[in-house]
């Protein structure tokens, strides 16, 4: 497709269990990066790759959480020891630069709800 | 510290009419980006409109334009002609340039609904 996608939808998983959330981004765009929005909030920056850089993990929350992106396209977030307070819903966004005036693309976002 | 303001949760507009969205930022860096972002009930993130901290002039895109006013550090979002479709979340987000990441600040966002 032509936009950015991620899966699942939805996730519902159990307090202590590990959880994949897979993004993939549009074709051609350098740079990728994680948001979490908890419910009626604003989006929080969780990490950022560019290209072939070392990604920028300033807001990972825990180390619980962690990501990677293979061969400069598809991404998958890890948490690790699921909380409650990991519910969210995360959304990944790619660009085609990565830069301060470049629109970023927005994923429909995997909801995750930790029972 | 780097902040995005949005100090109305919820905004009602009758259909046609226009509506100013209000959003504030604040950052030390001379070099910034301002975007506004759409979200419907849906989920997904829609890009609307960008400014530039050197832009001398307001953005606009259809019936979307960006009131900034540097001096004041606020970049409020007119819709005009409201339509029952605009109903949704809207969240307005920086960029600095000193990192020129691309990585975005938001607000808390405003939903604005639109009344037949």
């Amino acid at each position: 497709g032509a936009g950015v996608s991620q899966s699942p939808s939805n996730k519902v998983t159990e307090k202590g269990k590990d959880v994949e959330l897979r993004c993939d981004p549009i074709s051609g765009h350098t740079a990728l990066y994680w948001y979490r929005q908890s419910l009626g909030q604003g989006l929080e920056f969780l990490i950022y790759f560019q290209g072939n850089s070392a990604p920028d993990k300033s807001g990972l929350p825990s180390d619980r959480f962690s990501a990677e992106r293979t061969g400069g396209s598809v991404s998958t977030l890890t948490i690790q020891r699921t909380q409650q307070e990991d519910s969210a819903v995360y959304l990944c966004a790619s660009s085609l630069q990565g830069t301060s005036n470049t629109e970023a693309f927005f994923g429909q976002g995997t909801r995750l709800t930790v029972v | 510290a780097q902040k995005i303001t949005q100090t109305q949760p919820g905004m009602f507009v009758q259909e046609k009419e226009a509506v100013t969205l209000d959003c504030t930022y604040d950052t030390s860096d001379p070099s910034y980006g301002l975007f506004w972002y759409k979200q419907p009930s849906s989920g997904e993130m829609i890009f609307l409109i960008y400014q530039g901290s050197y832009d001398q002039q307001n953005a606009t895109e259809g019936r979307y334009s960006l009131n900034f006013q540097k001096a004041r550090k606020s970049a409020n979002l007119v819709i005009s002609a409201s339509q029952l479709g605009d109903s949704a979340m809207y969240f307005c987000a920086m960029t600095l340039g000193s990192s020129n990441t691309g990585k975005l600040i938001f607000g808390q966002g405003t939903t604005l609904q639109v009344k037949p």
